[in-house]
Parts: structure tokens; sequence; C-alpha cells
């Protein structure tokens, strides 16, 4: 079974600072990886996917993530946070019969202080 | 493209009662996600529709869970003889079906059950 670990279930950054959030993922196969982005009262917004070819993957609003299969890791990154990114956000991997059931994990909820 | 609706954004019920929801996907897409999210995790696949076609439903789905798309176009989720273990947001995503297929999420309907 597919599974996603998120091991920080909150981290907080200075504004400006650059960010990290980390995910860990099990699967047989060739992983589909997302992350989401959810902010209160909104819906979940995709912020970038990796399904297969360049493992460092670009997505909206400044993130950036890399596939290492070695370390069956795909970590989120920003440069430079904004406040407006304080949000929780969302690791998971799809299945291959369809890319819309996706296993998530338990979110880390991003802090940005001014 | 208005988004993908959930109606009610809010439900307060009583233990033992009946609940429906509504989603209304984005108009084009033909693959209909519900999804379960309880405080302090991220949202668990619950089943999900291809046009009218019921193809896959989670073993979360217990058998007081039914969820119907007639015409392949809105999808409603029914909770019979609700408990307070069903209290959680329920969201509903849609997609276009192919390589590149991505969730669209709605804001969700809250269910808190009393």
């Amino acid at each position: 079974a597919q599974s996603v670990t998120q091991p920080d279930i909150h981290i907080t950054v200075s504004e400006g600072a650059s960010l990290e959030l980390r995910c860990n993922y099990s699967y047989g196969a060739t992983p589909y990886l997302f992350w989401y982005v959810q902010s209160p009262g909104q819906g979940l917004q995709l912020l970038l996917k990796y399904f297969s070819g360049d493992t460092l993957v670009q997505g909206i609003k400044g993130f950036e993530a890399e596939f290492k299969r070695s370390q069956s890791s795909f970590n989120l990154r920003k440069p430079s946070v904004h406040w407006s990114d304080a949000a929780e956000y969302f690791c998971a991997v799809g299945a291959s019969t369809s890319y819309g059931k996706l296993t998530f994990g338990q979110g880390t909820i991003l802090t940005v202080h001014p | 493209d208005t988004g993908v609706s959930q109606d009610p954004r809010h439900k307060i019920t009583k233990r033992g009662q009946n609940v429906t929801f509504r989603c209304d996907p984005i108009s084009e897409h033909n693959r209909l996600y519900w999804y379960r999210q309880t405080l302090g995790q991220g949202p668990e696949f619950l089943t999900y529709f291809q046009n009218e076609a019921q193809l896959e439903k989670s073993r979360l789905l217990s058998d007081r869970f039914s969820a119907e798309r007639p015409k392949g176009s809105f999808s409603t989720l029914e909770i019979q003889r609700t408990e307070q273990g069903d209290s959680a947001m329920y969201l509903c995503a849609s997609s276009s079906q192919g390589w590149d297929e991505k969730l669209f999420f709605g804001s969700g309907t809250q269910l808190s059950v009393l």
C-alpha cells in the first residue's frame, strides 16, 4: 500500500527566509507525486506535480520540488518565503490507475513571521 | 470556469440523522472524487466517478455512505444514521481524465455530528 510521511507538523520561518518542507513516500511502482496547499476556508490548490522526466519540478508561486528516488523523497522548496505563503501544505502520491486517487500526508502547517 | 462548488458549506446534525451533500464539478470534467478530511490529517480518498459510473470505493466508505452521480454531472454523497465519528470536512474534486490529470478541489462541506 502506498503511504506518505510529512515529518514536520509545524514549521515557522521568517519572511524572506528559505523554506524546505519534507516528504517521504512509499510506493511500489513509479510514483506520481504532488504538493498541494490549503489556506483556511479555501480548497486545496495544486502547487506542482511530478510524473516523470526531470527530477526538479517547478510549480506556481515560486515553489519547486525535487524527486529523489534513492531517498524516496519529494521535498518542497522556496528560496524566499512571503507572508502570504502561510498555509498548510500536503504532499501526496497518486495511483497509476487514476492520478486523482491520491494518498495524502498529514500536512505541514507553515507559519511566517514578519 | 466557475470552479468546483459544494453545498452546504457547513452542516450540523444530530447523531442518527441522514445528511446529503452536493458537489457540482467543473462542467467539462468527466471525473469526480470525494475525499474526507479530519482535523490535523490529510484528505482521505473515499470514492470516484468517471462520468456516471462509480469506479472505485475505499474501504473507508461504510454501508452507511452512498454516492451518486446521475447523468455524469453533479454528485451527491449521503450519510445515513450519522455517527459522531463522521464529523469531518468532505471534499469534492473534479478532473479531466488523461495523462496530465489534475484535480480541482472545492472548498468542502464541514459536517458536525452532535
